[in-house]
């Protein structure tokens, strides 16, 4: 049973179009992330949350943003996107930090045109 | 800032036969933790083994283990009688243990698998 669903699995938006993408997580964990995974790049995390507190990277453009309602919820909007915005995102959650595994979505598959 | 450096973008391996991928990171902090991901193509990321900085001991599983060298900075996987379901993409990953809590990825390496 999946334990991290990302919805959709693959997005297609227009250039500067407002898109949401959405994860959910039936683990109960704490802590979730959201990854920007480009071809051949490393995954770059943009933001996450421990509990209700958020925690941005410092490089991570104004043009993400990110919703966690309640636990089991997390969302990442991109306000304006472009053409240089087109990647794979994940998601992923972890119980707590430290040593805990991370868990992962299949992510989503975001495409601007 | 901590990196994660892994050197290999492909690898090979015939089937049944062993291999290594090699990584290291950089930091400035004494504890931490070290992972390596499984990213098999169209799925999730999984974990395959992980690595506390304070245990000298190398972390095994099954046919996976790695070589810790902490005062190198060194994490490199080794995969045994490697199998056709091992072919994915490897990331190599840093965890600090603080509350300010990152996952930091190296580039990864794919492995193929010849039958």
């Amino acid at each position: 049973d999946a334990m991290v669903i990302q919805n959709p699995r693959y997005q297609v938006t227009q250039f500067g179009k407002p898109v949401t993408l959405s994860c959910s997580q039936t683990l109960n964990h704490n802590v979730m992330y959201w990854y920007q995974q480009k071809s051949s790049q490393a995954p770059k995390l943009l933001f996450h949350y421990y509990d209700k507190d958020f925690n941005n990277e410092a490089d991570t453009p104004d043009n993400f943003q990110s919703r966690r309602p309640n636990t089991s919820f997390c969302f990442l909007d991109i306000r304006s996107p472009g053409l240089g915005d087109a990647a794979m995102y994940l998601c992923a959650t972890s119980r707590d930090v430290g040593n805990t595994e991370a868990f992962f979505g299949q992510g989503t598959r975001l495409t601007v045109v | 800032a901590q990196t994660v450096t892994q050197s290999q973008p492909e690898m090979s391996v015939q089937e049944a036969e062993t291999v290594t991928l090699s990584c290291t990171y950089d930091t400035s902090e004494s504890d931490y933790y070290l992972f390596w991901y499984k990213q098999p193509p169209s799925r999730q990321m999984i974990l395959v083994i992980r690595q506390e900085a304070y245990k000298q001991q190398n972390a095994t599983e099954n046919r996976f283990s790695v070589n810790f060298q902490k005062a190198a900075k060194s994490f490199s996987l080794k995969i045994s009688d490697s199998q056709l379901g091992d072919a994915a993409m490897y990331f190599c990953a840093y965890r600090s243990q603080n509350r300010d809590d990152k996952i930091i990825f190296g580039k990864g390496t794919r492995l193929h698998i010849l039958p």
